[in-house]
This record gives C-alpha cells, structure tokens and sequence, in this order.
C-alpha cells in the first residue's frame, strides 16, 4: 500500500525554467513532509521540509507547497539548473518515514 | 566524517547464503531506519529501530529479515539464505529522534545475488 505517490517517473525541464514535482499522500496523521535528492550510487540528501501547521516554506530556489485539504505537496525549483539533475524522493512521516517512488528530473542546458 | 557509515558498500552473495549490512548512525543519533530500493522502483520502508528495540518492522519480509540496533556497535540487518530477488540497494538512514527532524542517510549497501 502506497501512502506516498509520485506519479510523474520522469520530468524534463529547459534550464532557467521552472521545474514542479508532484506528490500526493494518502494518511492523514503525516504531519512533516520532506524532498530528497539523489544522485546515482549516492544515498538520498535532505533538500526541504515543511511541517503540517504551513503551507509553504522557500529555501533559495527551492520552496515546497503543502495543500492539506488535496494530501498534496510539491516542490518548485526556480530558475532549473543542470546540476539540479537528479531523482526526487517526497517524504511523509508520522511516527516513521514513508517516501514515494521518485521523480527523475533532466534539466536541459 | 561523522555521516552515517554503512558498509560493505558492495556485497556478492550466492543464492543460499547469508548477507549482513552494518550501518552506524551519525554520532548523536539513537534512531536508525533501513530502506530498499529494488530497481526502478522507490525507496521502501523495511523498518525503524532505537537502541536494543524495535519500534516498527511493518516493511520487513516475515521470513530470512532481521535486523537489530544493539546497545553497542552498529545496527545489522541480516537477509538469510538470500535469494535473487533480494539484490538491491539497501540504505540506512538515521535520526536524532525528534519528531520533526530529517533523515540523514547512508550511501548504501549495493547487495548483488547470483
């Protein structure tokens, strides 16, 4: 049972752009919620989090936007750079962390 | 480097045999996690560990799984008589244990059966 879905397994963006991922959750007792980044052969690097009491939260270029009422997250990143390539891991926890399956993310020089 | 260690970082067992990952927690940390990634597919709980207890193996297979945090020295997670299917990425993660922090994770145990 997946409580925690990225539904988008790959995303291509123009650098400069804007690059949106998209998670959706489906427990309504998550109260944080986190982005990974991960590089091939390199475990997972914590990116952003957000409580359940905000509904955004900006850190540089990245901000991530909490929509409680849909069970919906997503992270933005402004202006997309090259080294921004990678895969994108949402998170949820209650007690513990359940991640989603990860959105490749291509930005194209 | 006080990062979560986890080593081997590269495993090759045969069908039949044991697999032990060790994974030590960054220093400061009481909560350890272990996750599997299969290929092409996400990261998947497999369970939550503090000190000498475990508080949630919900992700763990019933059988050949186990994995322990003792008082002392790194937390293990041992797969008995492996089989193909356990080949996989094998990451730990740790935590302070405040409710609102993050994880930080290990590079992984890349686990190969032949």
């Amino acid at each position: 049972d997946q409580q925690v879905k990225q539904n988008s397994p790959s995303l291509s963006v123009q650098e400069g752009r804007i690059s949106i991922l998209n998670c959706d959750y489906t427990n309504s007792m998550f109260d944080y919620f986190l982005w990974y980044k991960k590089y091939p052969a390199e475990g997972p690097t914590f990116l952003i989090s957000i409580s359940s009491i905000k509904d955004k939260n900006e850190d540089g270029r990245f901000t991530v936007f909490l929509n409680k009422s849909a069970k919906h997250l997503s992270l933005h990143i402004v202006p997309s750079q090259p080294g921004d390539s990678a895969v994108y891991f949402c998170a949820a926890s209650a007690v513990q962390f359940y991640f989603g399956t990860g959105t490749s993310l291509t930005v194209i020089p | 480097n006080a990062g979560v260690m986890q080593n081997p970082r590269h495993l090759v067992r045969r069908r039949g045999q044991e697999a032990r990952l060790r994974c030590s927690p960054m220093k400061g940390h009481s909560h350890v996690y272990w996750y599997r990634q299969l290929p092409e597919e996400g990261l998947k709980f497999m369970v939550y560990l503090q000190k000498e207890n475990i508080i949630d193996e919900s992700g763990m297979p019933k059988e050949r799984f186990s994995a322990e945090f003792p008082k002392e020295g790194p937390s293990i997670l041992r797969i008995q008589q492996v089989v193909r299917g356990d080949s996989a990425a094998y990451f730990c993660a740790s935590s302070p244990g405040t409710l609102s922090g993050e994880l930080f994770f290990g590079e992984g145990s890349r686990l190969t059966v032949l």
